[in-house]
Protein backbone atom coordinates (compact mmCIF):
# COMPACT_ATOMS: atom_id res chain seq x y z
CA UNK A 1 0.00 0.00 0.00
CA UNK A 2 1.21 3.39 -0.58
CA UNK A 3 0.25 4.89 2.45
CA UNK A 4 -1.53 8.40 2.81
CA UNK A 5 -0.71 10.39 -0.26
CA UNK A 6 -1.00 14.09 0.50
CA UNK A 7 -0.43 17.63 -1.89
CA UNK A 8 1.27 19.01 -2.89
CA UNK A 9 4.48 18.57 -0.26
CA UNK A 10 5.12 22.45 -0.48
CA UNK A 11 3.16 25.33 -0.96
CA UNK A 12 4.35 29.08 -1.33
CA UNK A 13 1.34 31.27 -1.86
CA UNK A 14 0.85 35.08 -1.25
CA UNK A 15 -1.73 36.40 1.54
CA UNK A 16 -5.12 36.89 0.19
CA UNK A 17 -4.86 33.88 -2.24
CA UNK A 18 -6.98 30.30 -2.37
CA UNK A 19 -4.76 27.33 -1.50
CA UNK A 20 -6.10 23.52 -2.14
CA UNK A 21 -4.53 20.93 -0.27
CA UNK A 22 -5.06 17.41 -1.13
CA UNK A 23 -4.99 13.92 0.61
CA UNK A 24 -5.59 10.13 -1.08
CA UNK A 25 -6.44 8.22 2.43
CA UNK A 26 -5.48 4.38 2.55
CA UNK A 27 -7.68 1.97 0.74
CA UNK A 28 -10.23 0.77 2.85
CA UNK A 29 -10.26 3.01 5.38
CA UNK A 30 -12.88 4.89 6.35
CA UNK A 31 -12.03 7.62 8.66
CA UNK A 32 -9.88 10.59 7.96
CA UNK A 33 -8.37 13.47 9.83
CA UNK A 34 -6.85 17.01 9.04
CA UNK A 35 -4.20 18.19 10.89
CA UNK A 36 -2.17 21.37 11.72
CA UNK A 37 1.37 21.66 13.40
CA UNK A 38 3.35 24.61 14.01
CA UNK A 39 6.23 25.56 16.58
CA UNK A 40 3.24 27.24 18.96
CA UNK A 41 -0.16 25.09 18.66
CA UNK A 42 1.73 21.58 18.69
CA UNK A 43 -0.53 19.12 16.06
CA UNK A 44 -3.97 19.77 16.33
CA UNK A 45 -6.67 17.97 14.43
CA UNK A 46 -9.25 20.59 12.51
CA UNK A 47 -11.47 18.13 11.03
CA UNK A 48 -12.60 14.44 11.19
CA UNK A 49 -14.87 12.76 8.89
CA UNK A 50 -16.42 9.44 8.93
CA UNK A 51 -17.58 7.37 5.75
CA UNK A 52 -16.88 10.09 4.17
CA UNK A 53 -19.35 12.70 6.27
CA UNK A 54 -18.01 15.44 8.81
CA UNK A 55 -18.28 14.31 12.11
CA UNK A 56 -16.53 17.08 13.74
CA UNK A 57 -15.10 20.12 12.48
CA UNK A 58 -14.65 22.10 15.74
CA UNK A 59 -11.07 22.51 15.40
CA UNK A 60 -11.15 24.73 11.72
CA UNK A 61 -10.16 28.25 12.94
CA UNK A 62 -12.50 30.41 10.99
CA UNK A 63 -14.85 30.27 7.81
CA UNK A 64 -12.03 30.82 5.51
CA UNK A 65 -11.41 27.19 6.19
CA UNK A 66 -13.16 24.46 4.59
CA UNK A 67 -12.94 21.02 3.83
CA UNK A 68 -14.64 18.54 1.74
CA UNK A 69 -14.59 14.90 1.35
CA UNK A 70 -16.11 13.75 -2.10
CA UNK A 71 -15.81 9.81 -1.98
CA UNK A 72 -13.83 7.39 -0.12
CA UNK A 73 -10.43 7.98 -1.77
CA UNK A 74 -10.28 11.88 -1.72
CA UNK A 75 -10.33 14.88 0.48
CA UNK A 76 -9.52 18.39 -0.03
CA UNK A 77 -8.76 21.33 2.49
CA UNK A 78 -9.23 24.80 1.26
CA UNK A 79 -7.93 28.36 2.39
CA UNK A 80 -9.65 31.04 1.04
CA UNK A 81 -8.35 33.80 1.59
CA UNK A 82 -4.50 32.69 3.07
CA UNK A 83 -3.42 34.79 5.94
CA UNK A 84 0.52 34.64 6.97
CA UNK A 85 -0.88 32.78 10.26
CA UNK A 86 -2.14 30.11 8.26
CA UNK A 87 1.70 29.12 7.74
CA UNK A 88 1.92 25.38 9.15
CA UNK A 89 2.40 22.09 8.08
CA UNK A 90 -0.85 20.46 7.25
CA UNK A 91 -1.01 16.48 8.26
CA UNK A 92 -3.80 13.65 6.28
CA UNK A 93 -4.02 10.77 8.61
CA UNK A 94 -6.59 7.85 7.64
CA UNK A 95 -7.64 5.46 10.00
CA UNK A 96 -10.45 2.00 9.99
CA UNK A 97 -13.22 2.07 12.48
CA UNK A 98 -14.25 -0.88 13.32
CA UNK A 99 -17.51 0.81 15.24
CA UNK A 100 -18.95 -3.05 16.00
CA UNK A 101 -15.87 -3.82 17.45
CA UNK A 102 -15.11 -0.85 19.68
CA UNK A 103 -12.28 -0.52 17.21
CA UNK A 104 -8.52 1.04 17.72
CA UNK A 105 -8.41 4.28 16.11
CA UNK A 106 -4.74 3.75 15.21
CA UNK A 107 -3.94 6.74 12.34
CA UNK A 108 -1.74 6.70 9.54
CA UNK A 109 -0.35 10.05 8.64
CA UNK A 110 0.52 11.05 5.14
CA UNK A 111 3.93 13.27 4.90
CA UNK A 112 1.90 16.40 4.78
CA UNK A 113 2.26 19.87 3.00
CA UNK A 114 4.13 23.04 4.23
CA UNK A 115 2.13 25.85 3.87
CA UNK A 116 3.85 29.59 3.58
CA UNK A 117 1.57 32.55 2.76
CA UNK A 118 3.93 35.64 2.42
CA UNK B 1 -6.49 20.50 26.64
CA UNK B 2 -4.51 17.33 26.73
CA UNK B 3 -5.86 14.23 28.09
CA UNK B 4 -2.29 12.91 28.70
CA UNK B 5 1.02 14.38 30.76
CA UNK B 6 4.68 13.94 29.29
CA UNK B 7 7.86 15.68 30.45
CA UNK B 8 9.03 17.85 27.38
CA UNK B 9 11.97 15.93 26.36
CA UNK B 10 14.50 13.04 27.64
CA UNK B 11 18.09 12.21 27.09
CA UNK B 12 19.31 8.92 26.66
CA UNK B 13 22.71 7.24 25.01
CA UNK B 14 22.60 4.93 21.76
CA UNK B 15 21.87 1.11 22.70
CA UNK B 16 20.72 2.30 26.12
CA UNK B 17 17.09 1.20 27.47
CA UNK B 18 14.94 4.41 27.10
CA UNK B 19 11.55 4.50 29.62
CA UNK B 20 8.88 7.48 27.91
CA UNK B 21 6.75 8.18 31.40
CA UNK B 22 3.07 9.19 30.47
CA UNK B 23 0.25 10.17 32.53
CA UNK B 24 -3.36 9.71 31.83
CA UNK B 25 -4.93 10.16 35.51
CA UNK B 26 -8.85 10.65 33.95
CA UNK B 27 -8.67 8.05 31.33
CA UNK B 28 -11.92 6.11 31.04
CA UNK B 29 -12.48 2.68 31.23
CA UNK B 30 -13.02 2.69 27.55
CA UNK B 31 -10.11 4.91 26.09
CA UNK B 32 -7.25 3.13 24.47
CA UNK B 33 -3.63 4.56 25.33
CA UNK B 34 -1.70 4.85 21.66
CA UNK B 35 2.03 6.16 21.33
CA UNK B 36 3.19 7.86 18.55
CA UNK B 37 6.49 9.25 17.23
CA UNK B 38 7.21 12.05 15.02
CA UNK B 39 11.06 11.89 13.12
CA UNK B 40 12.25 15.09 11.81
CA UNK B 41 10.51 16.79 9.04
CA UNK B 42 7.49 13.25 8.73
CA UNK B 43 4.41 13.14 9.78
CA UNK B 44 3.73 10.90 13.13
CA UNK B 45 3.61 7.42 12.71
CA UNK B 46 2.16 4.59 15.07
CA UNK B 47 4.20 2.59 17.24
CA UNK B 48 2.06 0.73 19.83
CA UNK B 49 -1.43 0.82 21.30
CA UNK B 50 -2.77 -0.80 24.32
CA UNK B 51 -5.81 -0.87 26.59
CA UNK B 52 -4.83 -2.95 30.09
CA UNK B 53 -2.38 -5.80 29.60
CA UNK B 54 1.23 -4.53 28.80
CA UNK B 55 1.75 -5.29 25.22
CA UNK B 56 5.26 -5.79 22.40
CA UNK B 57 5.90 -5.26 19.43
CA UNK B 58 8.87 -4.92 16.98
CA UNK B 59 9.30 -1.26 17.58
CA UNK B 60 8.83 -0.93 21.49
CA UNK B 61 6.90 -2.24 24.87
CA UNK B 62 3.91 -0.25 25.98
CA UNK B 63 3.53 -1.35 29.97
CA UNK B 64 0.08 -0.13 31.58
CA UNK B 65 -0.34 0.39 35.65
CA UNK B 66 -2.49 -1.53 37.17
CA UNK B 67 -5.02 1.41 38.02
CA UNK B 68 -4.49 2.63 33.93
CA UNK B 69 -3.92 5.97 35.25
CA UNK B 70 -0.10 6.04 33.90
CA UNK B 71 2.01 4.19 31.08
CA UNK B 72 5.34 3.98 30.14
CA UNK B 73 6.69 3.32 26.60
CA UNK B 74 9.73 1.37 26.55
CA UNK B 75 12.65 1.44 23.53
CA UNK B 76 15.01 -1.79 24.65
CA UNK B 77 17.93 -0.93 22.68
CA UNK B 78 17.68 2.76 21.79
CA UNK B 79 20.10 4.05 18.45
CA UNK B 80 20.03 7.43 16.63
CA UNK B 81 17.46 6.71 14.54
CA UNK B 82 14.90 7.01 17.29
CA UNK B 83 15.54 10.67 18.14
CA UNK B 84 12.22 12.24 17.80
CA UNK B 85 9.14 13.08 19.79
CA UNK B 86 6.95 10.65 21.48
CA UNK B 87 3.34 11.44 21.76
CA UNK B 88 0.70 9.48 24.24
CA UNK B 89 -2.47 9.86 23.56
CA UNK B 90 -5.97 8.57 24.24
CA UNK B 91 -8.19 7.13 22.07
CA UNK B 92 -11.92 6.63 22.47
CA UNK B 93 -13.07 3.15 21.85
CA UNK B 94 -16.67 4.26 22.09
CA UNK B 95 -17.96 7.65 22.34
CA UNK B 96 -16.79 9.10 19.00
CA UNK B 97 -17.59 12.87 19.60
CA UNK B 98 -13.81 12.92 22.18
CA UNK B 99 -11.25 14.18 20.94
CA UNK B 100 -8.38 12.95 20.05
CA UNK B 101 -5.81 15.36 21.27
CA UNK B 102 -1.88 15.07 20.66
CA UNK B 103 -0.46 17.56 23.15
CA UNK B 104 3.34 18.65 22.95
CA UNK B 105 4.66 14.98 23.42
CA UNK B 106 8.36 14.15 24.51
CA UNK B 107 11.31 14.67 22.41
CA UNK B 108 13.56 12.15 23.17
CA UNK B 109 17.52 13.05 22.76
CA UNK B 110 19.90 10.29 21.92
CA UNK B 111 23.38 10.76 22.11
CA UNK B 112 26.06 8.81 20.63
Amino acid sequence: DAGVIQSPRHEVTEMGQEVTLRCKPISGHNSLFWYRQTMMRGLELLIYFNNNVPIDDSGMPEDRFSAKMPNASFSTLKIQPSEPRDSAVYFCASSLILSHRGGTDTQYFGPGTRLTVL
Amino acid sequence: DAKTTQPNSMESNEEEPVHLPCNHSTISGTDYIHWYRQLPSQGPEYVIHGLTSNVNNRMASLAIAEDRKSSTLILHRATLRDAAVYYCILTPRKNRDDKIIFGKGTRLHILP
